[in-house]
């Protein structure tokens, strides 16, 4: 099983629908990101969390909010989807600072 | 907050040629350096890291990297590419904020090899 797991792994929506994607590990990490990818920018900081008590907005947090239901699970929700969010997004977890971070395999979101 | 630039989004290379992918960073105060490998429909996977020590450092599948702290430099380098080295390529600086780790990638570099 993989340690990061990110649900759903494709999802196709409509303009105004709420959408969740769902992030779990089993790293026992506590900190934990979510990110999008657009060709040619790499990836961008959307929030990020130490813990369950502790929720940090990135570069581009408009638009998207995050629950961290639990050391384990971090979710992310797009209130009001918008063509401009579709886009591959992940999920990644670090330990202590200075050491890397563990993906997920992603969630590729399109809206219509 | 750190910058990553990789200069060069697409590397087109043939089999068994070296290949080096450069990365430069803004700044050289208390980081630590990454290189990623993405495969199509994959996630990101760790290819190297720099935390401290010697400034040559060595990762999976034959790629190596080296840090130099006054070019503000972590370029990737492989001295024979094989065509199962066809990905994307990121770099990453993590900086010391408080207790938190925060990344910053470069925008990619897609290396292309042909046969």
């Amino acid at each position: 099983d993989a340690d990061v797991t990110q649900t759903p792994r494709n999802r196709i929506t409509k303009t105004g629908k709420r959408i969740m994607l769902e992030c779990s590990q089993t790293k026992g990490h506590d900190r934990m990101y979510w990110y999008r990818q657009d060709p040619g920018l790499g990836l961008r900081l959307i929030y990020y969390s130490f813990d369950v008590k502790d929720i940090n907005k990135g570069e581009i947090s408009d638009g998207y909010s995050v629950s961290r239901q639990a050391q384990a699970k971090f979710s992310l929700s797009l209130e009001s989807a918008i063509p401009n969010q579709t886009a591959l997004y992940f999920c990644a977890t670090s330990d202590f600072v200075g050491q890397p971070q563990h993906f997920g395999d992603g969630t590729r979101l399109s809206i219509l | 907050a750190q910058s990553v630039t990789q200069l060069d989004s697409q590397v087109p290379v043939f089999e068994e040629a070296p290949v080096e992918l450069r990365c430069n960073y803004s700044s050289s105060v208390s980081v630590y350096l990454f290189w990623y490998v993405q495969y199509p429909n994959q996630g990101l996977q760790l290819l190297l890291k720099y935390l401290s020590g010697s400034t040559l450092v060595k990762g999976i599948n034959g790629f190596e990297a080296e840090f130099n702290k006054s070019q503000t430099s972590f370029h990737l380098r492989k001295p024979s590419v094989h065509i199962s080295d066809t990905a994307e390529y990121f770099c990453a600086v993590s900086d010391l904020k408080g207790n938190f780790n925060k990344f910053y990638f470069g925008s990619g570099t897609k290396l292309n090899v042909k046969p």
